[in-house]
């Protein structure tokens, strides 16, 4: 159980476009999502939390017009990198907390996704 | 939020027990103490977690102190596969936003 899965998993396409990432929770309710984003070799640095119903929270230096999170339901946030560019290349990882606590009731416990490797020529 | 120290990288042979301390010295009441593994290209992946004394599961220990401002991860008997970056992490419980903050996290290279 605890299972997130992100789509795709790697993604390349010019810059100007814009990319749309889909995170889902496949086996429980999550009713908070959060988005990182990972340069090569170094930590993951959190972009925002993405709440089911409600606007994102973005942390600070995080453009939110520039990353659209959508969190329509209890199971899918989407971020989309409109109008990406080179420097927007990197690994995206969403994380969702489980709505009812986190198995074997640990506190604030998250699933990570795969992660997607977006290349912006 | 807490201060977050951990060793930056650490080097170890196939069948060694695996110690990584973390201090977070202001450290909330609230706080538990969790730990992440992330291999390359993957997400994090939830190892251990853990509030006060010593909690132990199938893969790892996690020693605590009273005073709550480190933490210790052990890893028993490692192989190869254990080569990864561990990120030592201090949140909040269930009820507030459960925002994680990654610090830099701990490369362990393990040898044959």
């Amino acid at each position: 159980g605890a299972v997130v899965s992100q789509h795709p998993s790697r993604v390349i396409c010019k810059s100007g476009t814009s990319v749309k990432i889909e995170c889902r929770s496949l086996d429980f309710q999550a009713t908070t999502m959060f988005w990182y984003r990972q340069f090569p070799k170094q930590s993951l640095m959190l972009m925002a939390t993405s709440n089911e119903g409600s606007k994102a929270t973005y942390e600070q230096g995080v453009e939110k017009d520039k990353f659209l999170i959508n969190h329509a339901s209890l199971t899918l946030s989407t971020l989309t990198v409109t109008s990406a560019h080179p420097e927007d290349s990197s690994f995206y990882i969403c994380s969702a907390r489980d709505h009812w606590g986190g198995l074997n009731n640990n506190n604030n416990e998250q699933f990570f996704g795969p992660g997607t490797r977006l290349t912006v020529l | 939020l807490a201060k977050i120290t951990q060793p930056i990288s650490m080097d170890s042979y196939e069948g060694q027990e695996v110690n990584i301390t973390c201090s977070h010295n202001n450290i909330a009441t609230n706080d538990y103490i969790t730990w992440y593994q992330q291999f390359p290209s993957q997400g994090p992946r939830f190892i251990i977690q853990g509030y006060k004394t010593k909690v132990t599961n199938e893969v790892a220990s996690l020693f605590i102190p009273a005073d709550r401002k480190s933490s210790t991860l052990s890893l028993p008997r490692v192989s190869l596969s254990d080569t990864a970056v561990y990120y030592c992490l201090v949140g909040g419980q269930r009820s507030n936003t459960g925002k994680l903050i990654f610090g830099q996290g701990t490369t362990l290279q393990v040898k044959p």
